[in-house]
């Protein structure tokens, strides 16, 4: 699976978007961009994923660059419950492949009043 | 709507001594995976199990087992723990391919806190 790259840790205001940037460079064709968080000792929790497109869901929304060598998590309208360590994992989906989520180091979101 | 559960939540242990940790996954989920996160680290995928077959490997200790039963459950056994064993130990469940997962949205539980003394 493609490695990621992300920043360790960014600040939010309350109530503004979070842009959290991810770089995959070396992502295949057949590698999608999976976004989880995992907000303190807790266990982590699925957000979105994508191929190509863009996509939202009531979570968030991922944008993928044409080239897809990079992504953006966009939180619209964050709140202290989203503070957490937020993980860009880039992996295979196929039948071959129902495997491991490899976790890298993530970006630690604080979200600030 | 259920979630994966895993048993116990806590756990304290003497070193050398051996120690079973048990995951149910959510109703349906034919598909389990365990992680470890050791203090201040990220978690790292240790095995996972698809229709009761080993599916996966991670680092996981030789002084580790697991298995997944008939009813889907699963359970960690770890023997002869040593100090650097003490961690958070999560399961994650999924639907399978055969089951209708279609890109594999892990589920995770709660963790199970380890402790060796």
């Amino acid at each position: 699976d493609a490695k990621t790259t992300q920043p360790t840790s960014m600040d939010c205001a309350e109530g503004r978007a979070a842009n959290l940037p991810c770089n995959h460079s070396t992502i295949s064709g057949n590698e999608y961009v999976y976004w989880y968080r995992q907000i303190h000792s807790q266990g982590p929790q699925y957000i979105i994923h994508g191929l190509k497109n863009n996509e939202t869901n009531e979570m968030a929304s991922l944008i993928i660059t044409e080239d897809r060598k990079s992504s953006t998590l966009i939180l619209p309208h964050a709140t202290l419950r989203d503070t957490a360590v937020y993980y860009c994992i880039v992996r295979a989906r196929s039948t071959d492949s129902w495997g491991k989520l490899q976790f890298g180091a993530g970006t630690q979101v604080v979200v600030t009043p | 709507a259920a979630g994966v559960i895993q048993s116990p939540r806590h756990l304290i242990k003497e070193k050398r001594e051996t120690a079973t940790l048990k995951c149910y996954p959510i109703p349906r989920h034919d598909t389990v995976y365990w992680y470890q996160q050791g203090p201040g680290q990220d978690p790292q995928f240790l095995i996972s199990f698809y229709e009761k077959m080993q599916s996966d490997k991670g680092s996981i200790p030789d002084r580790f087992s697991a298995q997944q039963f008939s009813d889907y459950h699963s359970e960690l056994n770890m023997s002869s723990l040593e100090l650097g064993d003490s961690a958070l130990y999560f399961c994650a469940s999924s639907l399978g391919p055969a089951s209708g997962g279609t890109y594999n949205e892990q589920f995770f539980g709660p963790g199970t806190r380890l402790t060796v003394l």
